[in-house]
């Protein structure tokens, strides 16, 4: 299953409300993950099953969709949320992730 | 918490094999799995198998079929992943994750350090 995000890149201030998409190629359920990785560091599971928010994950962010359509949410940025967003799909085998949504201060 | 730490990084000449380690500690090892996860130089995130810590059984992604091996130490809570033939495209950091103990419905938390493999001659 192809997992396609959009934007690939987007400039944004401090304060901002950001939304990034996923589209699987089929639908996928709601079998979608939201992963946040930094530079030089691993990736940091954000959201799970697509809305559902990871113990100790800020409320700003959040996600949603199901079948194809998927989106997570940043409601204010904050300087910290600077970082490249992948997400993913659990529905079938193998995994497959997008291609990352970096996101930059403006 | 569950922590699951890696290796050193590793310089390989071609047609080298490597293997990358990750001791998992502060969850119940043998009810989860762990996949393996590659992450090319400024590329993103290739997934490459999978291997149930309750009984060994494995899924490998088929690019990786024959070249790579999974297992595990239960004794140790370690997992390790041997990658053999090693090309210039193997460069990349080698994440573990824990996953599921089933072999499908794949998610990924928490995730190792990263293990930075260097294939050049």
């Amino acid at each position: 299953i192809q997992m396609t995000q959009s934007p690939s890149s987007l400039s944004a201030s401090v304060g901002d409300r950001v939304t990034i998409t996923c589209r699987a190629s089929q639908s996928i359920s709601s079998d979608l993950y939201w992963y946040q990785q930094k530079p030089g560091k691993a990736p940091k599971l954000l959201i799970y099953t697509a809305s559902s928010l990871q113990s100790g994950v800020p409320s700003r962010f959040s996600g949603s969709g199901s079948g194809t359509d998927f989106t997570l949410t940043i409601s204010s940025l904050q300087r910290e949320d600077f970082a490249t967003y992948y997400c993913q799909q659990s529905y079938s085998t193998p995994p497959t992730f997008g291609q990352g949504t970096r996101l930059e201060i403006k | 918490q569950a922590q699951l730490v890696q290796s050193g990084s590793e310089v390989k000449k071609p047609g080298a094999s490597v293997r990358v380690s990750c001791k998992a500690s502060g969850y119940r090892f043998t009810s989860y799995g762990i996949s393996w996860v590659r992450q090319a130089p400024g590329q993103g995130l290739e997934w490459m198998g999978w291997i149930s810590a309750h009984n060994g059984n494995t899924n490998y992604a088929q690019k990786f079929q024959g070249r790579v091996t999974m297992t595990t130490d239960t004794s140790t809570s370690t997992a390790y992943m041997d990658l053999r033939s090693l090309r210039a495209d193997d460069t990349a950091v080698y994440y573990c994750a824990r996953d599921s103990i089933d072999s499908d419905g794949n998610w990924f938390d928490p995730w190792g350090q990263g293990t930075l493999v260097s294939v050049s001659s």
